[in-house]
């Protein structure tokens, strides 16, 4: 596609269920990145792919969060027995590869835990 | 996590005036990169910096690497309504793929 897509743009779930996030990376870019918002907060790193491979997951809060990427194109966050405290913006970002740092944001999954 | 320090938090500034605001690290970074994002979007990228002591413009914006890799700002001149959003610095260290962002400054223009 033209740009990185994520989906759902929004969704409400309730503390303790789990919820998986879409991303669609731009088209031939190797390195997928998803980040998290809090309100009126900066973005803060949670994992990077370099194609389907996670070399650096640092930024992952807690056991609760997974992701992977296959083919190396989508990539699926998995947030295990949702918290209050995870309610974000979820954005995804995408670059072409190793040498360039230009990456592109989705328009975000913003998750409500009621 | 770690973020960077940007400042000013807020800026509320008249259509036409310039705008500046920086960012500041206690580390040296080898990237900088300057966002902008409007509400309900994903950051958009404004200027990529590669190199200490570069000074890049796009259009009306202009951003400098610090000399020292531990500092970037940018300037807005003759602001306009649409400048409206928050301005993101970015900044990339060592071999990390991984960006670590600034607080943001929310920019809000008067026409």
């Amino acid at each position: 596609g033209a740009g990185v897509s994520q989906s759902p743009s929004n969704k409400v779930t309730e503390k303790g269920k789990d919820v998986e996030l879409r991303c669609d990376p731009i088209s031939g870019h190797t390195a997928l990145y998803w980040y998290r918002q809090s309100l009126g907060q900066g973005l803060e790193f949670l994992i990077y792919f370099q194609g389907n491979s996670a070399p650096d997951k640092s930024g992952l809060p807690s056991d609760r969060f997974s992701a992977e990427r296959t083919g190396g194109s989508v990539s699926t966050l998995t947030i295990q027995r949702t918290q209050q405290e995870d309610s974000a913006v979820y954005l995804c970002a995408s670059s072409s590869g190793r040498g360039s740092n230009e990456q592109f944001f989705g328009p975000g999954t913003r998750l409500t835990v009621l | 996590g770690q973020q960077l320090n940007q400042s000013p938090q807020s800026m509320f500034i008249q259509e036409g005036e310039d705008v500046s605001m920086n960012c500041t690290s206690s580390s040296i970074f080898n990237t900088w990169l300057w966002y902008k994002q409007d509400p309900g979007e994903g950051p958009v990228l404004l200027i990529a910096l590669y190199k200490a002591g570069e000074l890049t413009s796009n259009g009306r914006l202009t951003a400098q690497f610090g000399i020292t890799r531990k500092d970037s700002f940018l300037n807005i001149s003759a602001s306009i309504p649409s400048d409206v959003g928050i301005y993101f610095c970015a900044g990339r260290r060592g071999a990390t793929n991984k960006l670590i962002f600034g607080t943001g400054t929310l920019l809000a223009v008067q026409p």
